[in-house]
């Protein structure tokens, strides 16, 4: 099975300064990563798809990046709603699905 | 405007049974597989199960094979999730979810229902 390993664990940052995230896969997923941006007492909201797709209304300062086993996601300038725990996921046979670990974005 | 409405969570005792629901709308519903995802208290997100367009191929994480079983109806445009033989561990709010076109990633969930396992 392919593990997910996201890092760091929490990122304490100030609004306005940029965020990089950081996923690891256990063995290559090609391109096939996403990533969830999830806010307490809410549902996980789908940011990134196939590494570097931004889904639909994500804003622009989202970035995904990567291929094979090591993929980044970037926010450029975080903004206030910005904080908040962001996953990683990939599809591995079929159906089946991985998720890392999670990162919380804190404010500093 | 895609929705998706779970329902049926609650508190059961460890070893009971709960079935939940999960309604659909906003899209063609028999066109797209579907999948549960929970996450227990404070934890990350855990993959349970997914079903395929048509229902005949489900597929489900080892820490739930053999106790839950997903099914959908698409004349009614919902997706079930049956919970047997329930254990503390299971205690989540389950999330439904709507893959992709490309069924490469989940692009829409529900606001999720919580299932309490305790005695």
């Amino acid at each position: 099975d392919i593990v997910l390993t996201q890092s760091p664990a929490t990122l304490s940052l100030s609004p306005g300064e940029r965020a990089t995230l950081s996923c690891r896969a256990s063995q290559s997923v090609s391109s096939y990563l996403a990533w969830y941006q999830q806010k307490p007492g809410q549902a996980p909201r789908l940011l990134i798809y196939d590494a570097s797709h931004r889904a639909t209304g994500i804003p622009a300062r989202f970035s995904g990046s990567g291929s094979g086993t090591d993929f980044t996601l970037t926010i450029s300038s975080l903004e206030p709603e910005d904080f908040a725990v962001y996953y990683c996921q990939q599809r591995s046979n079929w159906l089946l699905l991985t998720f890392g670990g999670g990162t919380k974005v804190e404010i500093k | 405007e895609v929705q998706l409405l779970e329902s049926g969570g609650g508190l059961v005792q460890p070893g009971g049974s709960l079935g939940l629901s999960c309604s659909a709308s906003g899209f063609p519903f028999s066109s797209y597989a579907m999948s549960w995802v929970r996450q227990a208290p404070g934890k990350g997100l855990e993959w349970v199960s997914s079903v395929s367009i048509t229902g005949g191929s489900t597929y489900y994480a080892d820490s739930v094979k053999g106790r839950f079983a997903i099914s959908r109806d698409n004349s009614r445009n919902t997706l079930y999730l049956q919970m047997n033989s329930l254990r503390a561990e299971d205690t989540a709010v389950y999330y439904c979810a709507k893959w992709g076109i490309s069924a490469r990633f989940l692009d829409y969930w529900g606001q999720g229902t919580l299932v309490t396992v305790s005695s």
